[in-house]
């Protein structure tokens, strides 16, 4: 039974690109939630999304950021027109139900994106 | 702005040591409560949860309480091993939808 898998691990851009960033969820959980962590600093909530519907994204920034969990494929994380300051761990998680007790997030390995 | 707080920051204590550090939410947008364990280059795996004032959890030697109240919880590590090096988390849960982490202890045991 496969975990929470995020690719690619490492991602280098260059200023002005755009970066992908994949994370296909845990067998049977339809909730994914991204997490950013920059250097030095704990995880912060980016946004929240069920199959095919953004919940909640008030952790995204306004601009250049966006992310769908299509009904079929893994969820994407977009960054257009990666800038120095986007350079951080990516995280996903995934969890069967939203929100409330017992509602377990299993993290991915992360993706780690250099913008040079 | 809900923030959640950890502390200490880092923790360096000798093989055999119980250890303890704490975790510091606001009371009143308290709905439940999460401690993971996060290794370096591996991913944070969940540790507890716990939701009733007055909760204490327990795996192996970790163990954790949880005052609602006061909005505080303790993460308990008795005889640490070198394995139990790692960053602890603490993650808020509001009954929303966005979890909100603290910026999590970093505890080194050294054999």
């Amino acid at each position: 039974n496969a975990g929470v898998m995020q690719n690619p691990r490492h991602l280098v851009r260059r200023r002005g690109q755009e970066a992908r960033l994949r994370c296909s969820p845990m067998k049977g959980h339809s909730h994914v939630y991204w997490y950013r962590q920059l250097p030095e600093e704990g995880l912060k909530f980016m946004v929240y999304l069920q199959k095919e519907n953004i919940i909640d994204e008030s952790g995204m920034p306004k601009e250049r950021f966006s992310a769908e969990f299509p009904k079929e494929g893994p969820s994407i994380l977009r960054i257009q027109q990666v800038v120095r300051g986007d350079s951080a761990a990516y995280f996903c998680a995934s969890s069967q139900s939203a929100g409330g007790a017992g509602n377990e997030q299993f993290f991915g390995p992360g993706t780690r994106l250099t913008v040079l | 702005i809900l923030n959640v707080e950890q502390s200490p920051q880092s923790l360096h204590v000798q093989e055999g040591d119980s250890t303890n550090f704490t975790c510091s939410f606001p009371s009143s947008n308290f709905y439940a409560l999460h401690w993971y364990r996060w290794e370096t280059a591996k991913s944070p795996e969940a540790l507890f949860v716990m939701t009733l004032n007055g909760d204490e959890k327990k795996k192996g030697r970790i163990s954790a309480t949880l005052n609602t109240k006061e909005g505080y919880s303790y993460l308990y590590i008795k005889g640490s091993q070198p394995e139990d090096s790692a960053t602890y988390l603490c993650a808020l849960d509001t009954g929303g939808f966005k979890t909100i982490f603290g910026a999590g202890t970093r505890l080194f045991v050294k054999a």
